[in-house]
């Protein structure tokens, strides 16, 4: 039972690199998410995919791209890395409606230097 | 907009003592909560959540929380902690047909022998 894959685990990117953190679900979830984890701000939704073929923003989108890949696949891109960035980046899946909550992947760690 | 506080951002207790993590939310309007349970170097695992019916819900590793209308509250407790409930616990609140969970900034629990 796989569940929510994220690639990297780990990550430092000079500022104004740019990269993508990808997720996998095995689940066969219709919706998927990305949030950022930061000290003393707790988890805050960057943006979402309800269905294959939507996407949303979240709270914190700025400086971010999506993309559904189909429906198993949801990636995060960082165009230009700012150090503001640094954080740790969580995917996140459901089945559809929220009353199941999430499934969470492992998390990235991604620091901009 | 729906919102979560968590009143405490860290809780120190001693082994074998009952802990208490607050949460509370603004809605007026129905509601679904979870909590929510983050190791070290981990992702977010479900504790327990509240769709309706019974106001006590009981989750995994012994948890249980009390759903309160009137104080709109939905707090965790554990008559008992162990050393292996040294983690970060998240509150999450969300409505029928919402698309997304909002998350509390989380409570780190510090249980000490």
């Amino acid at each position: 039972n796989a569940g929510v894959t994220q690639t990297p685990k780990f990550q430092v990117l000079k500022t104004g690199q740019s990269m993508t953190l990808q997720c996998a679900q095995d689940m066969n979830h219709n919706s998927m998410y990305w949030y950022r984890q930061d000290p003393g701000m707790g988890l805050r939704l960057i943006y979402y995919s309800a269905s294959e073929g939507t996407t949303d923003k979240g709270e914190v989108p700025n400086g971010y791209n999506v993309s559904r890949l189909n429906k198993r696949e949801f990636s995060l891109r960082l165009e230009s890395a700012a150090p503001s960035q640094t954080s740790v980046y969580f995917c996140a899946s459901s089945a559809g409606t929220t009353s199941n909550g999430y499934t969470f992947g492992s998390g990235t760690r991604l620091t901009v230097v | 907009a729906q919102s979560v506080t968590q009143l405490d951002s860290q809780v120190p207790v001693f082994e074998e003592a009952p802990v208490e993590l607050r949460c509370n939310y603004s809605s007026s309007v129905s509601v679904y909560l979870f909590w929510y349970v983050q190791y070290p170097n981990q992702g977010l695992q479900l504790l327990l959540k509240y769709l309706s019916g019974s106001t006590l819900v009981k989750g995994i590793n012994g948890f249980e929380a009390e759903f309160n209308k009137s104080q709109t509250s939905f707090h965790l407790r554990k008559p008992s902690v162990h050393i292996s409930d040294t983690a970060e616990y998240f509150c999450a609140v969300t409505h029928p047909g919402y698309s997304t969970l909002t998350f509390g900034k989380g409570t780190m629990l510090l249980v000490s022998p």
